[in-house]
């Protein structure tokens, strides 16, 4: 979920667990969503999106839900694997405008 | 194709001292952001270029600057250095279109001291 003070949450998981990481957005006209996955050391990655006009997307490993009346977004990724240990940041559009928004980020440890 | 590519990777300046942060989007990309990244504040949008114009502007004060060049390379530059201004600076460049993913570069870490 998303964090209110200088930490990232954080999820712990086991490798081979399924991951749900959580997304509160804050604008209900957005109608257009983005995951990214940030390395230590890297820049943010594009992993997933999904469009307003949808609920649920899937793509290799991972699937995004959205939920329009609580204006809430997750990312589950299925089987994770220490080599998904990230900050992961969803960001939300505004029909026409260039610049998303981006969420605090989660902090995402896979134990081997 | 080459990703994008942020010069320099780190460096280290004091208060007061002006700083020049240069990204290189992938080619054909038109549209260039900028980002501060901090512990505290997480990803703050500066501001974004297209077509060598700024197209959309955060909250930043005026010491927060940049430029695109026809190349579409941008550049963007801190003057009078704040220790506040220490975070990782990160561009990200992108096609015409409003929706769409960002292609992030590695950020360019700045301290300042």
């Amino acid at each position: 979920g998303e964090s209110v003070g200088l930490h990232l949450p954080t999820l712990s998981v086991q490798e081979g667990d399924n991951s749900i990481i959580n997304c509160a957005y804050s604008n209900s006209a957005s109608d257009y969503f983005i995951w990214y996955k940030q390395e230590s050391g890297k820049g943010p990655q594009f992993i997933i999106d999904i469009r307003s006009n949808m609920d649920k997307r899937q793509g290799q490993r991972v699937t995004v839900l959205l939920n329009k009346t609580v204006k809430h977004l997750s990312l589950q990724i299925a089987a994770t694997q220490p080599g998904d240990s990230a900050v992961y940041f969803c960001a939300e559009k505004v029909g026409g405008s260039y610049i998303p928004t981006f969420g605090r980020g989660t902090s995402l440890i896979v134990h081997p | 194709k080459a990703g994008v590519t942020q010069t320099p990777r780190y460096l280290i300046k004091t208060r007061g001292q002006q700083v020049t942060l240069s990204c290189s989007p992938i080619s054909g990309h038109r549209s260039v952001s900028w980002y501060q990244q901090t512990p505290g504040q997480g990803l703050q949008f500066l501001f974004e270029y297209f077509s060598e114009t700024q197209r959309n502007k955060g909250n930043f004060p005026g010491r927060f600057s940049g430029r695109q060049f026809s190349n579409s390379r941008s550049e963007m530059n801190v003057s009078t250095l704040e220790l506040g201004d220490s975070a990782l600076y990160l561009c990200a460049g992108g096609t015409e279109g409003a929706t769409g993913e960002l292609f992030f570069g590695e950020g360019s870490r700045l301290t300042v001291l």
